[in-house]
């Protein structure tokens, strides 16, 4: 089925250890995001992409690093992760550079905790 | 900075009820609005997207309105069923490219 897909689903990392969050969409979007969800909170922006080589920083970017370079892929990475990063992680597509002009496409979401 | 904020956390109504949700935002300078749809578990689904130039936008039993000036928004569900309940988001459109999210209120219609 076409869509937003993310791999894991869950995942346990311990403080220091470094991992990616990965997300593939099929349908050729050219805007593409990640987000974090947490308990009593709204969605945060952290990264997003308007297309293959270009990402910019949403408004919580820190111990996250992106790159994108396929219109498919866009893996989020941790590079030392925090017991603050504990979070569950959405990654979103739109068929547009402007992701306010057409209705986001939302991955299932990964599920991490940093002990 | 812009605020969303969504009233009340948590909803239960009887079925068949018609109910409105609540988002209101601080700045009225938004691009659009959007409202979602999130089951547990799962990830997000676009249930109404308003641009900045609309007043409200309709599906099926679902109507959502946008005042900037006042800096609401609502979403009405008619006839409610229980296969409405999940917790619905509200998120603004501050730029191009970012959104601000509500936290969500949890809405359980009862059979």
């Amino acid at each position: 089925n076409a869509g937003v897909t993310q791999t894991p689903k869950f995942q346990v990392l311990k403080t220091g250890q470094s991992m990616t969050l990965q997300c593939a969409q099929d349908m050729n979007h050219e805007y593409m995001s990640w987000y974090r969800q947490d308990p009593g909170m709204g969605l945060r922006l952290i990264h997003y992409s308007v297309g293959a080589g270009i990402t910019d920083q949403g408004e919580v970017p820190n111990g996250y690093n992106v790159s994108r370079s396929t219109t498919e892929d866009f893996p989020l990475r941790l590079l030392s992760a925090a017991p603050s990063q504990t979070s569950v992680y959405f990654c979103a597509s739109s068929p547009s550079r402007v992701s306010g002009a057409n209705v986001l496409t939302f991955g299932a979401g990964s599920r991490l905790t940093v002990l | 900075k812009q605020e969303v904020t969504q009233i009340p956390a948590a909803l239960s109504v009887p079925e068949g009820e018609n109910l409105v949700l609540n988002c209101s935002f601080t700045d009225s300078a938004i691009y659009n609005l959007q409202w979602f749809r999130q089951d547990p578990g799962k990830g997000l689904t676009s249930l109404l997207l308003i641009q900045s130039s609309q007043r409200e936008q309709t599906s099926g039993r679902l109507n959502a309105s946008l005042d900037k000036s006042s800096g609401r928004s609502t979403l009405y569900i008619a006839a409610s069923q229980p296969g409405d309940s999940a917790t619905y988001l509200c998120a603004v459109g501050v730029n191009n490219n970012d959104m601000r999210f509500g936290a969500g209120t949890r809405l359980t219609v009862k059979p």
